[in-house]
């Protein structure tokens, strides 16, 4: 697609659940961002991978996240064990160079935790 | 370390006036500066950066902000509103060359009246 794509774009689950997000950034961007947004705050920077170097993981908020991108393109942002302060929208971004700021933005996964 | 802050939730013009959309930073080292703007119903993009080139700096639809050292801000303007203006702009701060981990504001909501 023309953008960066991100499904699904709402997820509601139970404490105590594992969930996926699915990231699908722009084609040939080889810099792939996630962030999240809690109610009332600003973007907090979670992970950035860039090209086949070792993803920047220092914005994990704590072992129960993790992200992997397969092959360069596809990202997968996991949350076990999910927790009620998990509740946010989870962005991801791309650009097409190394080193630089996010350039598009996906429109995000809403996820509620009951 | 670093942080903007952007002064006003929600600023309300009218088509043909001046738009002035307020951010202040805070670093430790100097900065990068971003705005990226929320259309309705898309996902955030790049609208204008400062990296320590030219002070003024030009972004897309007519935009442009000035970094202004002395002052710790970096102000989004434009001359005359459109009423396609109307979005959610985020200001955002990273250290120099440290483009992936950028800090947010909070946003500020711009509505255009006729």
């Amino acid at each position: 697609g023309a953008g960066v794509s991100q499904s699904p774009s709402n997820k509601v689950t139970e404490k105590g659940k594992d969930v996926e997000l699915r990231c699908d950034p722009i084609s040939g961007h080889t810099a792939l961002y996630w962030y999240r947004q809690s109610l009332g705050q600003g973007l907090e920077f979670l992970i950035y991978f860039q090209g086949n170097s070792a993803p920047d993981k220092s914005g994990l908020p704590s072992d129960r996240f993790s992200a992997e991108r397969t092959g360069g393109s596809v990202s997968t942002l996991t949350i076990q064990r999910t927790q009620q302060e998990d509740s946010a929208v989870y962005l991801c971004a791309s650009s097409a160079g190394g080193g630089g700021q996010p350039q598009h933005f996906g429109d995000g996964t809403r996820l509620s935790i009951l | 370390a670093q942080s903007v802050t952007q002064l006003g939730s929600h600023v309300s013009v009218s088509e043909g006036a001046l738009v002035l959309l307020r951010c202040n930073y805070s670093s430790s080292v100097p900065p990068y500066l971003f705005w990226y703007v929320q259309y309705p119903n898309q996902g955030l993009q790049l609208l204008l950066k400062y990296t320590s080139a030219a002070t003024l700096v030009k972004g897309i639809n007519g935009f442009e902000a000035e970094f202004k050292k002395s002052e710790t801000s970096f102000h989004l303007t434009k001359p005359s509103a459109h009423m396609s203006d109307a979005a959610e702009y985020f200001c955002a701060v990273s250290p120099t060359g440290g483009g992936n981990k950028l800090t947010f504001g909070t946003g500020t909501q711009l509505k255009v009246e006729l």
